[in-house]
């Protein structure tokens, strides 16, 4: 089965454009997770989608988007990037994570932004 | 909201030795799941091991093992007879159940020596 995939691996933007990342999860999978990793701030969430919907948020300005296709694959978009958005941002996908049991999150290989 | 702390930025240890990794967490929550992740250098993320907070037995994976204490709300890991490929950022994470939100630590730099 394969693993979770993102693209791009690697993307240099410069400030004040925008940007879209990719991630198709593991196949039969519903749930996708967006994080930032950076040296200063570590691992942080971004947002949660399942079954196209947007089901839960972390705390970051409104120039950070996402959504999810009805073929689970999820898009996030960075609007008027600022240098701090340089960072690897990693997705994982889960199979739904709704019921009372637990199920392991899958981490793609990240997409590293740099902005400039 | 919850909040991971691991407070060994770095640690290095020779090939074959055993290393514990700290970490402590704070939640209101009663029904959560912890885990080690580990980043190996350019690598993807990995899951190493979880624990069910309900759960009063250490989990263990072959040579990973966690010591959770539930009232110290400290959740450690234990790397024996440590290997060469076990050079990693290692994050402790919190989730609470029914969610898929990960909260981390800032991560351990763990180096094995040869």
């Amino acid at each position: 089965k394969a693993g979770v995939t993102q693209t791009p691996r690697y993307l240099i933007k410069t400030r004040g454009q925008q940007v879209t990342l990719s991630c198709s999860p593991i196949s039969g999978h519903r749930s996708v997770s967006w994080y930032q990793q950076t040296p200063g701030q570590g691992l942080q969430f971004l947002f949660e989608y399942f079954s196209e919907t947007q089901r839960n948020k972390g705390n970051f300005p409104g120039r950070f988007s996402g959504r999810q296709f009805s073929n689970s694959r999820s898009e996030m978009n960075v609007s008027t990037l600022e240098l701090g958005d340089s960072a690897l941002y990693l997705c994982a996908s889960s199979l739904d994570g709704t019921s009372g049991s637990w199920d392991e999150q899958y981490f793609g290989p990240g997409t590293r932004l740099t902005v400039t | 909201a919850q909040t991971v702390t691991q407070s060994q930025p770095e640690m290095s240890v020779q090939e074959a030795e055993t290393v514990t990794l700290s970490c402590t967490y704070d939640t209101s929550e009663s029904d959560y799941y912890l885990f080690w992740y580990k980043q190996p250098p350019s690598r993807q993320m990995i899951l190493v091991i979880r624990q069910e907070a309900y759960k009063q037995q250490n989990a263990t994976e072959n040579r990973f093992s966690v010591n959770f204490q539930k009232a110290a709300k400290s959740f450690s890991l234990k790397i024996s007879d440590s290997q060469l490929g076990d050079t990693a950022m290692y994050f402790c994470a919190f989730r609470k159940q029914g969610a898929q939100k990960l909260v981390f630590g800032q991560g351990t730099r763990l180096t094995i020596n040869p």
